[in-house]
């Protein structure tokens, strides 16, 4: 069955540092892969996808992710945070559905910033 | 601007109440998603519909229930038979086939 797993239920980080968001994900083939960023008492917003080609996708606001078939992982990078990063964050997987796709949702990684 | 509206933004019901939850898009999406969020445990999804007048259910349906009347509209009622109500739940669209998801801002449901 796919799943998809984020390891680190927290983190902090200071403003300015570099930061990694893991996901490891179980899909027996080539799967479509999302990260979504959620402020609190808000809806999901997509920061970035990849469905097939360069293995190193840019999303917005600065994040970028890379897929590494050999590893099962997706996880999400920013060089330099900023205070306005701080949020949970949900990596997914879609898994095929009817003519559709369903997504499979990490249980999230809460970001904290320092000052 | 197009987008997905959920409303009420806040809900509260008394036991043995059925409430529902309305969801509009004007993103001339076909398919359109129903998930449930409660703490650490990410989104699980409810129901969801790929065509009009056509819905299945998600992997934790019991208690929920849905219709497709119209492309823009999926509303879903939580019923009395659902045994712990109390959760966030957002509402999504996408183009067919694509997997990628659009949110609303969601609707929290507190049952007293």
């Amino acid at each position: 069955a796919q799943s998809v797993t984020q390891p680190d239920i927290h983190i902090t980080v200071s403003e300015g540092a570099s930061l990694e968001l893991r996901c490891n994900y179980s899909y027996g083939a080539t799967p479509y892969l999302f990260w979504y960023v959620q402020s609190p008492g808000q809806g999901l917003q997509l920061l970035l996808k990849y469905f097939s080609g360069d293995t190193l996708v840019q999303g917005i606001k600065g994040f970028e992710a890379e897929f590494k078939r050999s590893q099962s992982s997706f996880n999400l990078r920013k060089p330099s945070v900023h205070w306005s990063d701080a949020a949970e964050y949900f990596c997914a997987v879609g898994a095929p559905m009817d003519s559709s796709y369903k997504l499979i949702f990490g249980s999230g990684t809460r970001l904290l910033v320092r000052p | 601007d197009g987008g997905i509206t959920q409303s009420p933004k806040y809900l509260f019901r008394k036991e043995g109440q059925n409430v529902t939850l309305s969801c509009e898009q004007n993103l001339n999406h076909d398919a359109m998603y129903w998930y449930r969020q409660d703490p650490g445990q990410g989104l699980r999804l409810i129901y969801y519909s790929q065509i009009v007048n056509d819905f299945q259910k998600g992997d934790i349906a019991e208690g929920y229930s849905v219709s497709r009347e119209k492309k823009e509209s999926f509303p879903l009622t939580v019923t009395s038979a659902q045994k712990n109500p109390t959760a966030f739940y957002l509402c999504a669209s996408s183009v067919q086939g694509t997997g990628e998801l659009f949110f609303g801002e969601g609707s929290r449901l507190t049952v007293l």
